[in-house]
């Protein structure tokens, strides 16, 4: 079975400082893993996947598969990185299917 | 493009009544998936349908809710009867066979 954690419920930090946001999975084949973001008020969105292995909005993953992780990170966290942010796994042979951590709030503090 | 549109926006109903929920995908789009959000449980996938299938249900809570979709344009998702534990918010997201899920603005349901 597959299974995404995300262990921090609550994150914060202040302005400028550097930010990492757990993700951990455990799936027997090849994953595809991705961050979704929820800003206040806005639709939840998709904001990286690690096939693309791009940075957006100062924002990179790396899969590590020996750790079975997908974290997140920013080094110079900005205000407005303030959201609720879920990693999620695609098995990839269900196609379509995402399989989501319980997300973790991130607030940053000016 | 309008994105997924979901209706209504806000419900609030009393325990035992009947809540429909609706949800428009993106025109092309080949899966639909409902989700509930709650701070408990965070993002659950309740169901999802391929080209109007129902694939997945496996994540209905029980059979008070079901979910239908008569044609690619429109599904909707009902409880009957709702209850206080029910109260959550409920997304709409859609895709076209790939990974990105584009999601709609929820609706916030209350039962009183």
């Amino acid at each position: 079975a597959q299974r995404v954690t995300q262990p921090e419920k609550l994150l914060s930090v202040f302005k400028g400082a550097p930010v990492e946001l757990k993700c951990n999975y455990s799936y027997s084949g090849s994953p595809e893993l991705f961050w979704y973001v929820q800003y206040s008020r806005q639709r939840l969105q998709l904001l990286l996947r690690h096939i693309s292995r791009e940075s957006i909005k100062g924002f990179t993953a790396d899969l590590n598969k020996g750790e079975t992780s997908f974290h997140l990170k920013k080094p110079f966290a900005q205000e407005e990185d303030s959201a609720m942010y879920y990693c999620a796994l695609s098995r990839g042979s269900t196609l379509g299917r995402l399989y989501f951590g319980r997300g973790t709030q991130l607030t940053v503090w000016p | 493009d309008a994105g997924v549109i979901q209706s209504p926006r806000h419900e609030v109903t009393e325990m035992g009544q009947e809540v429909t929920l609706r949800c428009k995908p993106i025109s092309g789009h080949d899966y639909l998936f409902w989700y509930r959000q709650t701070m408990m449980r965070g993002l659950e996938l309740l169901i999802y349908f391929n080209n109007n299938v129902p694939i997945d249900d496996s994540g209905m809570p029980e059979d008070r809710f079901s979910a239908k979709m008569p044609n690619a344009s429109f599904s909707t998702l009902k409880i009957q009867p709702s209850e206080p534990r029910d109260s959550a918010v409920y997304f709409c997201a859609s895709s076209l066979r790939a990974y990105e899920q584009f999601f709609g603005p929820g609706t916030r349901l209350t039962v009183l």
